[in-house]
């Protein structure tokens, strides 16, 4: 099976746009996780998806949003860029089949690495 | 949930076998040990996890302590390219995927 893939790899912006990051999980698998990593803070949960609707969230501010899609696929948004917006974005699925406890694995994506300047 | 503490960085030689400490003191019966490795700004990488029962897969081994308190991850031979940060993980099951990752090992394999 292929892997999580993310688009775009890269990307630069400037302070005060928005932004939004796609994310395709691995065929099959309905629930999406997205993460935020900076060299500061390392990686932080920002949320999940499963079957079109955000089950857990992180301690991020609003300015960060997501959906998903009825194949699964996810985006994440964020507006009003900062300057410490800039980090690697990561995605992950895993098959969980159920909104309860599971000990389903997460496989993350490459990740989109995004500069904000 | 439970914190982990994992020492910042690690030395192996190539060949060797690299043994990675885990401390979870405060975990709970219901949290599983996961361990995942991130080469250089790639998306970290599954490894193996483990409830209670010393867990073996084609990567590594996980030993966790018979209290639970601690683990420990093993790759039997290291090469150069597990030089990677590991990050040990515990993970609430009904808490959906919510993982949190801590500092992390950098484990440095060497010639």
């Amino acid at each position: 099976k292929a892997g999580v893939t993310q688009t775009p790899r890269y990307l630069i912006k400037t302070r005060g746009q928005q932004v939004t990051l796609s994310c395709s999980p691995i065929s099959g698998h309905r629930s999406v996780s997205w993460y935020q990593q900076t060299p500061g803070q390392g990686l932080q949960f920002l949320f999940e998806y499963f079957s079109e609707t955000q089950r857990n969230k992180g301690n991020f501010p609003g300015r960060f949003s997501g959906r998903q899609f009825s194949n699964s696929r996810s985006e994440m948004n964020v507006s009003t860029l900062e300057l410490g917006d800039s980090a690697l974005y990561l995605c992950a699925s895993s098959s969980r089949m159920r909104a309860g406890p599971s000990t389903d694995t997460q496989y993350f994506g490459p990740g989109t690495r995004l500069t904000v300047l | 949930d439970a914190k982990t503490t994992q020492p910042p960085s690690m030395d192996c030689a190539e060949g060797r076998a690299a043994n990675l400490p885990c401390n979870h003191s405060t975990i709970s019966g219901n949290e599983y040990v996961y361990w995942y490795r991130q080469i250089h700004s790639q998306g970290p990488q599954y490894i193996i996890h483990g409830l209670k029962n010393n867990e073996t897969n084609e990567m590594a081994s996980l030993i966790i302590t018979e209290d639970r308190k601690s683990s420990t991850l093993i790759l039997p031979h290291a090469t150069l390219r597990d030089t990677a940060v590991y990050y040990c993980i515990v993970r609430v099951v009904y808490n959906f995927n919510k993982f949190y990752f801590g500092s992390g090992t950098k484990l440095n394999v060497k010639p």
